[in-house]
């Protein structure tokens, strides 16, 4: 069972841009949720979504920043117009259920450099 | 709301001593608490968690922890350290279904 996959891994936008990072959750697995980790800093909680739905959003910019899980294919988090201030690694989780005691598993990340 | 709070950003240890890395937690309700560890670049392994079980709870590579309500921690323990356990290690405590990550210890082994 492959695990969560991220792509890409390393991803470099000039300011202006768009920047889409994709996630497959593991196999099986509905429940999906995207954390941002600035230099020196642990992970924030961005987003959570299942099929279809996002679930929560509290941890979302306000602007700029939107995220899809769409019936078929991965997920997406997209990140429009970049900053430099958006240079992060961006992780994503999955987990087959809800509720605190679920493990989420964590995906290799992807790394953005806004130039 | 739930928080964690690690006392530690930097932790250094020699090969084979034992390891301390502290952790406390602030719950509006019983938390589920988990350790993760990130090598450099990489994305983040569970090592162990507690979910209102047993409250001393044991993880892989040795690593365990200990869930203890009256003092709100949750510290993680490992009685020989390895040169292989340096990385940065993250406790976490869930909040409604999204975790919450302290700020990280980075653990430091020299042979």
């Amino acid at each position: 069972n492959a695990g969560v996959m991220q792509n890409p891994r390393h991803l470099v936008r000039r300011r202006g841009q768009e920047a889409r990072l994709r996630c497959s959750p593991m196999k099986g697995h509905s429940h999906v949720y995207w954390y941002r980790q600035l230099p020196e800093e642990g992970l924030k909680f961005m987003v959570y979504l299942q099929k279809e739905n996002i679930i929560d959003e509290s941890g979302m910019p306000k602007e700029r920043f939107s995220a899809e899980f769409p019936k078929e294919g991965p997920s997406i988090l997209r990140i429009q117009q970049v900053v430099r201030g958006d240079s992060a690694a961006y992780f994503c989780a999955s987990s087959p259920a809800a509720g605190d005691y679920n493990e989420q598993f964590f995906g290799p990340g992807t790394r953005l450099t806004v130039l | 709301a739930q928080s964690v709070t690690q006392l530690d950003s930097h932790v250094s240890v020699s090969e084979g001593t034992p390891v301390l890395l502290r952790c406390n937690y602030s719950s509006s309700y019983s938390p589920s608490l988990f350790w993760y560890v990130q090598h450099p670049n990489k994305g983040l392994q569970l090592l162990l968690k507690y979910t209102s079980a047993a409250t001393l709870v044991k993880g892989i590579n040795g690593f365990e922890a200990e869930f203890k309500k009256s003092e709100t921690s949750f510290h993680l323990t490992k009685p020989s350290a390895h040169m292989s356990d340096a990385a940065e290690y993250f406790c976490v405590v869930t909040g409604f279904q999204k975790l919450v990550f302290g700020t990280g210890t980075r653990l430091l082994v020299s042979p």
